[in-house]
């Protein structure tokens, strides 16, 4: 079974200013990949970011970027000078190889900018 | 490119009526999933589909819940009959095939409303 734990229900930053949201997962197995996606006030849900469990560097995406320590089964997601827009909830998501085809997500991190 | 597309955008229904929700996939994904977001329970997934084959729906709440999948480039999600518990919005996504680190391209989503 895998499990994604999100513990942080809400965050606050400045705009401008990094933020990191947190991210911890529970697998058995060796290949995954974990992602990130953030869903606005709309309600769609976009994706952000992606990183493979052997991938050797962290995920960056723009203002996005992941940091993954495999051996602490994290990987959280920092956003680089932060702006208004990025108000939203965050979701972190994993998919093993060995597991089904679909993605677990965490319970989310509602995340607000302020000018 | 299109999206994935779900109609209807909202729905309202009485408790008991039949509800069905639709989607259509990016054309290309062999891979179609259908997840439930609630404030209580998150993101679920209900079902997924490969090649149009049902793979696992094991999160289909109860009998009330059926989900086809006709062709490569349509699925129904039906509740009948419809109870208030069942209120949520409704994603499909789709993805593409042999990587699973592909991402999952979700729709805008079905706000269901059961009175």
């Amino acid at each position: 079974a895998q499990k994604i734990t999100q513990t942080q229900p809400g965050m606050f930053v400045q705009e401008k200013e990094a933020v990191t949201l947190d991210c911890t997962y529970d697998t058995s197995d060796q290949s995954y990949g974990l992602f990130w996606y953030k869903q606005p006030s709309s309600g769609e849900m976009i994706f952000l970011i992606y990183q493979g469990s052997y991938d050797e560097q962290n995920a960056t995406e723009g203002r996005y970027s992941l940091n993954f320590q495999k051996a602490r089964k994290s990987a959280n997601l920092v956003i680089s000078a932060s702006q208004l827009g990025d108000s939203a909830m965050y979701f972190c998501a994993m998919i093993s190889r060995g597991g089904r085809r679909a993605l677990t997500f965490g319970s989310g991190t509602r995340l607000q900018v302020q000018p | 490119d299109a999206g994935v597309i779900q109609s209807p955008r909202h729905e309202v229904t009485e408790m008991g009526q039949e509800v069905t929700l639709r989607c259509k996939p990016i054309s290309g994904h062999d891979y179609l999933f259908w997840y439930r977001q609630t404030m209580m329970r998150g993101l679920e997934l209900l079902i997924y589909f490969n090649n149009n084959v049902p793979i696992d729906d094991s999160g289909m709440p109860e009998d009330r819940f059926s989900a086809k999948m006709p062709n490569a480039s349509f699925s129904t999600l039906k509740i009948q009959p419809s109870e208030p518990r069942d209120s949520a919005v409704y994603f499909c996504a789709s993805s593409g095939t042999r990587s699973y680190n592909s991402p999952l391209h979700f729709g805008n989503g079905t706000r269901l409303t059961v009175t």
